[in-house]
C-alpha cells in the first residue's frame, strides 16, 4: 500500500463542474508534488510545494488550482476542465529534496475524465 | 530541457530469467538517479535509487548500474517473476533541484 493517499480514485465531470483533488500523505514530508499522465506516458510536473509554499508551477493552465492547507495536505480545485485534461492525476511527496537526496513517493492517482 | 530516453520500449523475458532495462541521458548536472516501477492502475513505484558517486547499488533481486562516462544507467532484475511486470521508469534529478525528469519508460512483460 502507498503511505501517499489520493481521493477520490476516479472522477468523471462536466467542463462546466468544479470538483477537487485530494492527496494526503502522513511522512512528515515538506515537498509535495502533482503531476499529469497520459496514457503509456511518463509522468509531467505540474507543480511543486516546499514547505507549503508554491516553489514551481510548470506553466499550467489556471483551470487548475493547487493549494496546500498544512503540511500533509494538497489539493487540486478543477474548473471548466477540457477534454483534453482527461488523465491520470498523480500526487507525491518527498524529503525537501534541495538539500537531500531522497526519492518521490506517489499515490495512486485519481483518473480524471472529462465528458 | 533534459532528454532522457529508453533503448527498449517492451521487453518480453521469460519467467525466471533476467531482464536488463537501459536508460540513457544527456544531463551531466544530474547526479541522483531513480527507478520507478508502474504497475497498470497504480502510481509509480519507488525501486532503487543511486548517487552518482556511486557505479552500483544492489536491492533485494535488482541491481542499478550507472555508467557516468557515457551517461548510461541500467536496471537488473533478477530471477523475473510475473509480478515484475510494468512499466519501468527511470528518472533524474539534480542536487538543489525539486524536478524529476523521466525517462519514456520501458514495458516488462513477463511470459510464465
Amino acid at each position: 500500500d502507498t503511505e501517499v493517499t489520493q481521493t477520490p480514485k476516479h472522477l468523471v465531470m462536466g467542463m462546466t463542474n468544479k470538483k477537487s483533488l485530494k492527496c494526503e500523505q502522513h511522512m512528515g514530508h515538506r515537498a509535495m508534488y502533482w503531476y499529469k499522465q497520459k496514457a503509456k506516458k511518463p509522468p509531467e510536473l505540474m507543480f511543486v510545494y516546499s514547505y507549503e509554499k508554491l516553489s514551481i508551477n510548470e506553466s499550467v493552465p489556471s483551470r487548475f488550482s493547487p493549494e496546500c492547507p498544512n503540511s500533509s495536505l494538497l489539493n487540486l480545485h478543477l474548473h471548466a476542465l477540457q477534454p483534453e485534461d482527461s488523465a491520470l492525476y498523480l500526487c507525491a511527496s518527498s524529503q525537501d529534496n534541495r538539500g537531500v537526496y531522497q526519492p518521490q513517493h506517489f499515490g495512486d492517482g485519481t483518473r480524471l475524465s472529462i465528458l | 530541457g533534459e532528454s532522457v530516453g529508453l533503448h527498449l520500449p517492451t521487453l518480453s523475458v521469460q519467467e525466471g530469467d533476467n531482464s536488463i532495462i537501459n536508460c540513457a541521458y544527456s544531463n551531466s548536472a544530474s547526479d541522483y538517479f531513480i527507478w520507478y516501477k508502474q504497475e497498470s492502475g497504480k502510481g509509480p513505484q519507488f525501486i532503487i535509487d543511486i548517487r552518482s558517486n556511486m557505479d552500483k547499488r544492489q536491492g533485494q533481486r535488482v541491481t542499478v548500474l550507472l555508467n557516468k562516462t557515457v551517461k548510461h544507467l541500467s536496471l537488473q532484475i533478477a530471477a523475473t517473476q510475473p509480478g515484475d511486470s510494468a512499466v519501468y521508469f527511470c528518472a533524474l534529478q539534480t542536487y538543489g533541484n525539486n524536478r524529476l525528469a523521466f525517462g519514456k519508460g520501458n514495458q516488462v512483460v513477463v511470459i510464465p
